[in-house]
């Protein structure tokens, strides 16, 4: 089946620098999503790229829909303590409205 | 205007209980999708419903889970006879209409509710 790799599993950061996170698949993806999940709740969608080689930005988050369509990169300036979650990308094929998930990649910044 | 809405947040069940979990869309929403998450993983796509009808349901286990969505009332997630891996959490999700996801990215979630089977 499809699948996302994002890695590494956790990221620390220092409070104020930048963090890039990738995802990659083998598969082609038509629309890359990235989504926040804070401890018990659910996720909160971030960014949604639809084109490829669509560069987005919301706030401090820039995201990247790859050439390829097979991969995808969030970027996040000037990191403060409550960007701290877990960061998903996501990937939508044809006209469904099925997502298909990343493991995740957990951020920790230090005060 | 209310997000979506699930309940329980916590269930215990032993192991052979039926387990329930009850969403309800945001107003005005149509389309909604259970995904389940384990523990340091991301969430695996179960099924997508439209009021009275299960569009796909390709993640479902074959037996013992099933899910519907009433033309009245919250859409529900059953699972029979629990066992420990189905110790997970479940969101639920609802868009506007059944391409809005592709169109818009616009699909939210509920906070979940967090199964655990002893």
């Amino acid at each position: 089946g499809q699948q996302l790799n994002q890695s590494p599993q956790s990221m620390f950061i220092q409070e104020g620098e930048d963090v890039s996170m990738n995802c990659t698949s083998s598969s082609i993806f038509n629309t890359w999503l990235w989504y926040k999940q804070d401890p018990g709740e659910g996720p909160v969608l971030l960014i949604a790229l639809y084109k490829a080689g669509e560069l987005t930005s919301n706030g401090r988050l820039t995201a990247q829909f790859g050439i390829t369509r097979k991969d995808s990169f969030l970027n996040i300036s000037a990191s403060i303590p409550s960007d701290v979650g877990i960061y998903f990308c996501a990937g939508l094929t044809g006209a469904n409205s099925k997502l298909t998930f990343g493991k995740g990649i957990t951020l920790s910044v230090r005060p | 205007n209310a997000g979506v809405m699930q309940n329980p947040r916590h269930l215990v069940r032993r192991r052979g209980q039926e387990a329930r979990l009850r969403c309800s869309p945001m107003k005005g929403h149509s389309h909604v999708y259970w995904y389940r998450q384990l523990p340091e993983e991301g969430l695996k796509f179960m099924v997508y419903l439209q009021k009275e009808n299960i569009i796909d349901e390709s993640g479902m286990p074959k037996e013992r889970f099933s899910a519907e969505f009433p033309k009245e009332g919250p859409s529900i997630l059953r699972i029979q006879q629990v066992v420990r891996g189905d110790s997970a959490a479940y969101f639920c999700a609802s868009s506007l209409t059944g391409t809005s996801v592709r169109d818009t990215g616009e699909l939210f979630f509920g906070e979940g509710s967090r199964l655990t089977v002893l």
